[in-house]
């Protein structure tokens, strides 16, 4: 099953601040996060291993509550370059399964 | 250091042909994936290989073949291709494919199926 992100699009002005989630049905061992531009590759931003476990990139920032079968994004004071559509990926019976998607997009 | 190569990077096919989608990767990683992404959507898993000689199915195999006969290419075939199979087509790679390292990403290679 796909893991279900939510909200599916945002709209920011430059300098606030957005949370994306990722939420599962099935138990949860490894979240990853990447971001994708229009026309490219997914870039990574940052893997959860570990339940609790928070990691950061820049200004962006992750959680991982195990226990709630989720995770979070955190951006904050959002940036220009900031826009793109947020993936989440987590690992179900071998396999690397995308939610899919959250677009976000930083006005002027 | 070249990392994923996909080639080719555009292709348009009439429906029926066939074609095969070639991977490359020089990390000496066990796990590679084909995923494809349409329009508004996320990318969906269609074959996955966790090592020379071993692939299975994703979340939409029908329609495709691959085969890992050595640890650095993972070709993804479409036998005759159809309309529905106009896509973009990523492949990825990480060292085992256990979730706790970061895929890498081909450029992708964007099929038109006429």
């Amino acid at each position: 099953q796909q893991p279900v992100q939510s909200p599916q699009a945002v709209i920011l002005r430059e300098g606030e601040d957005a949370v994306i989630n990722c939420s599962s049905s099935k138990a949860l061992y490894s979240v990853h996060w990447y971001r994708q531009k229009h026309g490219e590759a997914p870039v990574f931003l940052m893997i959860l291993l570990k339940g609790g476990e928070q990691k950061g990139h820049e200004k962006i920032s992750a959680s991982f509550n195990e226990k709630k079968q989720q995770s979070s994004l955190y951006l904050t004071a959002s940036q220009l370059s900031y826009s793109g559509t947020y993936f989440c990926i987590h690992r179900l019976r071998g396999k690397l399964i995308f939610g899919q998607g959250t677009t976000l997009q930083v006005k002027p | 250091n070249a990392g994923v190569t996909q080639t080719p990077k555009f292709q348009v096919l009439k429906t029926g042909q066939s074609m095969t989608l070639q991977c490359a990767q020089d990390m000496n990683h066990e796990y590679m994936s084909w995923y494809r992404q349409d329009p508004g959507m996320g990318l969906r898993l269609i074959h996955y290989s966790v090592g020379a000689g071993i692939t299975d199915q994703g979340e939409v195999p029908n329609g495709y073949n691959v085969s890992r006969s050595t640890t650095e290419d993972f070709p993804l075939r479409l036998l005759s291709a159809a309309p529905s199979q106009t896509s973009v087509y990523f492949c990825a790679s990480s060292e085992t494919g256990t979730g706790e390292e970061k895929l890498f990403f081909g450029s992708g290679t964007q099929l038109s199926v006429l």
